[in-house]
């Protein structure tokens, strides 16, 4: 079963930023937070990961709380190709393989 | 562009054929994955391969037979489906070292029909 918790679908206009929430609250201390997306018919496309620290990179920025519990996928200036479902998961590196739940229908509209 | 190929694109089939799906990786990965994406449903872990040994099968019907002949390819043997196993098939590779698994890279997927 997954263990994380993210809505169903969000809106977001195109040329904002896109907040997409996470919550992890039986996350382990040795457990990693991965966002993946995946545009229509395709493949899922690796995001970003982290462990407890905020972590940035060309596509998104994520900001974890310092509980861990939770945290919140940012796309800066969203374009109407990050129109995706994101997927959240929460893995350690250790003998665990990736689960994905359902996941966040992300729209970006014109 | 990933790193991982997937061909077919696309492929019908009859109950009563056998095809094969192929995966190519191109990064170097010493593990490789099979995944099941069902119409409006969370992906789902066929198989696993660790230097290309099958480490995991998840209870799996035998009418899909993988195979790993070295750690750059990954087929499944497709025999006998039935329509409910028409969906997207996705391959997937990444780096483990010692029980380390890192980050997953996955393959464009096939889509399969089965008539």
């Amino acid at each position: 079963d997954a263990k994380t918790t993210q809505p169903p679908s969000m809106d977001c206009a195109e040329g904002r930023a896109a907040n997409l929430p996470c919550n992890h609250s039986t996350i382990s201390g040795n457990e990693y937070v991965y966002w993946y997306r995946q545009i229509h018919s395709q493949g899922p496309q690796y995001i970003i990961h982290g462990l407890k620290n905020n972590e940035t990179n060309e596509m998104a920025s994520l900001i974890i709380t310092e509980d861990r519990k939770s945290s919140t996928l940012i796309l800066p200036h969203a374009t109407l190709r990050d129109t995706a479902v994101y997927y959240c998961i929460v893995r350690a590196y250790y003998g665990q393989n990736f689960v994905f739940g359902p996941g966040t229908r992300l729209s970006v509209l014109p | 562009e990933t790193g991982v190929t997937q061909t077919p694109r696309h492929l019908v089939m009859g109950m009563t054929n056998k095809k094969s799906l192929k995966c190519e990786q191109h990064l170097g990965h010493n593990a490789m994955y099979w995944y099941k994406q069902s119409a409006k449903k969370p992906l789902e872990l066929m198989f696993v391969y660790n230097f290309k040994e099958q480490t995991e099968n998840n209870s799996v019907p035998s009418r899909f037979s993988p195979e790993c002949p070295n750690s750059s390819h990954l087929f499944l043997h497709l025999h006998t489906l039935q329509p409910e196993d028409s969906a997207l098939y996705l391959c997937a590779s990444s780096q483990e070292i010692q029980g380390f698994q890192e980050t997953q890279y996955f393959g464009p997927g096939t889509r399969l029909l089965v008539l």
